[in-house]
């Protein structure tokens, strides 16, 4: 069984469009990702959900809005696509306690392509 | 800021040992983690360090420095499959992630 899987894999779309990025995980982890690979490949993190309350919000656009029905899923919908919103983006899971188990536990990427 | 650096890219033989460094600059500290990023997969979890000293992981080890906000990954025995980059990763004092942009280690026969 995956452990975080995140679907599409890949997720092509015009401008203008609302997509939705699902995710989810069965390792019984406290917190959940989401971050954004450009094509730099910097990691950037956009949410971060623990026990489904969003504790980190970097300057990303009100156009992304992460759902987290329960604690193994977290889902990303964004309205409005832009040129710039192409990237990999990837969803990502950790246990709370002490920096060992702060291991992050990525899934396989969605990819991203605005037209 | 927050910041982390390392190199962009590196080339080395198989068979032979290579060392990626990374300095970081984080607002606290608790700790550093190393990850390995094959061309379009996801980052899985190499290594990481919280104490100074040499973490050791079969062919890969980990060394940090907090007095000097310097890691080093050092693979020995290199095989063609270490072909991949390879991200540094520190833990800030509210526990998140500042990542760099990572080290393509490119790998020649």
């Amino acid at each position: 069984d995956t452990a975080v899987s995140q679907t599409p894999k890949y997720l092509v779309t015009q401008m203008g469009n609302d997509k939705s990025i699902k995710c989810e995980q069965n390792l019984g982890h406290d917190t959940m990702y989401w971050y954004k690979q450009d094509s730099k490949k910097f990691l950037k993190i956009m949410f971060s959900y623990n026990n489904k309350e969003l504790i980190i919000n970097e300057t990303v656009p009100n156009r992304f809005s992460p759902k987290s029905p329960d604690k193994a899923h977290l889902n990303l919908h964004i309205n409005s696509l832009e040129l710039g919103d192409s990237a990999v983006y990837f969803c990502a899971s950790s246990q709370d306690g002490d920096v060992a188990k702060n291991i992050q536990y990525f899934g396989a990427g969605t990819r991203l392509s605005v037209l | 800021g927050q910041n982390i650096d390392q190199p962009t890219e590196m080339t080395a033989t198989e068979g032979a040992i290579v060392q990626i460094n990374c300095t970081y600059q984080t607002s606290g500290f608790n700790g550093l983690f190393w990850y390995q990023q094959h061309a379009g997969e996801a980052p899985t979890f190499l290594s990481y360090n919280v104490l100074d000293g040499l973490e050791e992981k079969g062919r890969f080890s980990s060394f940090l420095s907090r007095s000097k906000g310097y890691s080093y990954l050092l693979l020995k025995e290199l095989q063609m499959k270490d072909s991949a980059s390879y991200l540094c990763a520190a833990m800030d004092s509210n526990y998140q992630l500042i990542w760099g942009a990572g080290t393509k280690l490119i790998i020649k026969p």
